[in-house]
């Protein structure tokens, strides 16, 4: 079976534009979250969804969105990025939310110029 | 708020020497669970082994095993007989009973480098 995918791989914007990352779960899993980690961190989670509804929220400011779509797959959104925002930012899936175990994807780095 | 401290942020090793990672975290629930993490160059975040609080038996995945303290707050790391490609970032995660509503909680890592 498949894991957890992420695309795009990398990508490269400019300070005030907005990203989108995207993530499909591993098949037959119903939560998604999603991670930031900067260089020479641990990840810090940013949001959880279940069944299309946010489940949990991390300490990021409004500019973070996300979403779930009927398939499970999932977007996170930032807006007006700030150089701050430049990190590798992990997907992972779960069967279900509280106490399943998380599979993490392949990460999308993205870079604010 | 829960929080993870992983107090070695290197460690080096000969190939098939046997090596601890420490992790120790605070928290005032009594249901929870741990996880190790490996992260290789490649970046894939790859869990390595989970326990649950409320079992007193440590668990074990093959070459690696845990010792839980709960009384202590601590979780760490056996890798038995090393080899090159546990070379990697570990980390150590907590999720709360709640689970989705805080996410896992990492410590800052270690970096653990196996040596021929």
């Amino acid at each position: 079976d498949a894991g957890v995918t992420q695309s795009p791989t990398h990508l490269i914007k400019t300070r005030g534009q907005q990203v989108t990352l995207r993530c499909s779960p591993i098949s037959g899993h119903k939560s998604v979250s999603w991670y930031q980690q900067v260089l020479g961190q641990g990840p810090q989670f940013i949001f959880q969804y279940y069944e299309k509804e946010e489940r949990g929220r991390g300490n990021f400011p409004d500019r973070f969105s996300a979403r779930q779509f009927p398939n499970y797959s999932s977007e996170l959104n930032v807006n007006a990025l700030l150089l701050g925002d430049s990190a590798l930012y992990l997907c992972a899936s779960s069967f279900r939310t509280s106490t399943d175990t998380q599979y993490f994807g392949p990460g999308t780095r993205l870079t604010v110029l | 708020a829960q929080t993870v401290t992983q107090s070695q942020p290197e460690m080096s090793v000969q190939e098939a020497e046997t090596v601890t990672l420490s992790c120790t975290y605070d928290t005032s629930e009594s249901n929870y669970y741990l996880f190790w993490y490996k992260q290789p160059p490649s970046r894939q975040m790859i869990l390595v082994i989970r326990q649950e609080a409320y079992k007193q038996q440590n668990a074990t995945e093959n070459r690696f095993s845990v010792n839980f303290q709960k009384a202590a707050k601590s979780f760490s790391l056996k890798i038995s007989d090393s080899q090159l490609g546990d070379t990697a970032m570990y980390f150590c995660a907590f999720l709360p009973p709640g689970g989705g509503a805080d996410g896992l909680t990492f410590g800052k890592g270690t970096h653990l480098i196996i040596q021929p």
